[in-house]
């Protein structure tokens, strides 16, 4: 069974400039998460999404990020300008339905804002 | 709102023996499920093991137990026979009703050959 699946894995981009992280979640998952790194912390979820809905984004600072999941399988996560604080390490997991900690993990996308 | 607290950045382990990583919580909804995650240096994060609030024993993958102690509000876990290879950061996190997970702030294992 395929991993979730992640790309790219790095991004180097000015500030100011867009950027777009995309997301493949395990088959038959219908719950998608995307969630921020930062260097020697725990994830923080940006955004979890129950098949295409969007259910929880209270932590997405959406004047600058945006996400869809436009059938309910993959996802793109969308940083527009992009600031030095961005840099990070976004994750996306995905989880069978009903048990929503059981989490699996994408490698990640490293993100350097210059 | 709930809350996780892993208070040790780092622990040291001689390989093959058992070591114990400390994690407690904090939550007023009485159902909610506990997961560890271990993440090594390549950056994937890896679920080890999960215990439900109303579970009465505490659960085991292998080498993996979780000290579930509700009372207490801790779920610390147990690696036997420590392997090179657990060496890693290893992230408690707790998950309550909408399956909103929060991480705690990890601890590093380091296992010595």
């Amino acid at each position: 069974e395929a991993g979730v699946v992640q790309s790219p894995r790095y991004k180097i981009i000015e500030k100011k400039q867009p950027v777009a992280f995309w997301c493949n979640p395990i088959s038959g998952h219908n719950t998608l998460y995307w969630y921020l790194q930062n260097l020697g912390q725990g994830p923080e979820l940006l955004i979890r999404y129950e098949n295409e809905e969007a259910v929880d984004d209270s932590q997405l600072p959406k004047d600058r990020f945006s996400a869809e999941r436009l059938k309910g399988v993959d996802s793109t996560l969308k940083i527009q300008p992009a600031e030095l604080g961005d840099s990070a390490v976004y994750l996306c997991a995905s989880s069978p339905r009903g048990r929503g900690g059981e989490q699996y993990f994408g490698p990640g996308t490293r993100l350097t804002v210059t | 709102a709930q809350k996780i607290t892993q208070t040790q950045p780092g622990m040291f382990v001689q390989e093959k023996e058992a070591v114990t990583l400390d994690c407690t919580y904090d939550t007023s909804d009485p159902s909610y499920g506990l997961f560890w995650y271990k993440q090594p240096s390549s950056g994937e994060m890896i679920f080890l093991i999960y215990q439900g609030s109303y579970d009465q024993q505490n659960a085991t993958e292998g080498r993996y137990s979780l000290n579930f102690q509700k009372a207490r509000k801790s779920a610390n876990l147990v690696i036997s026979a420590s392997q090179l290879g657990d060496s890693a950061m290893y992230f408690c996190a707790i998950s309550t009703g909408g399956f909103k997970t929060i991480f705690g702030a990890g601890t590093r294992l380091f296992v010595k050959a």
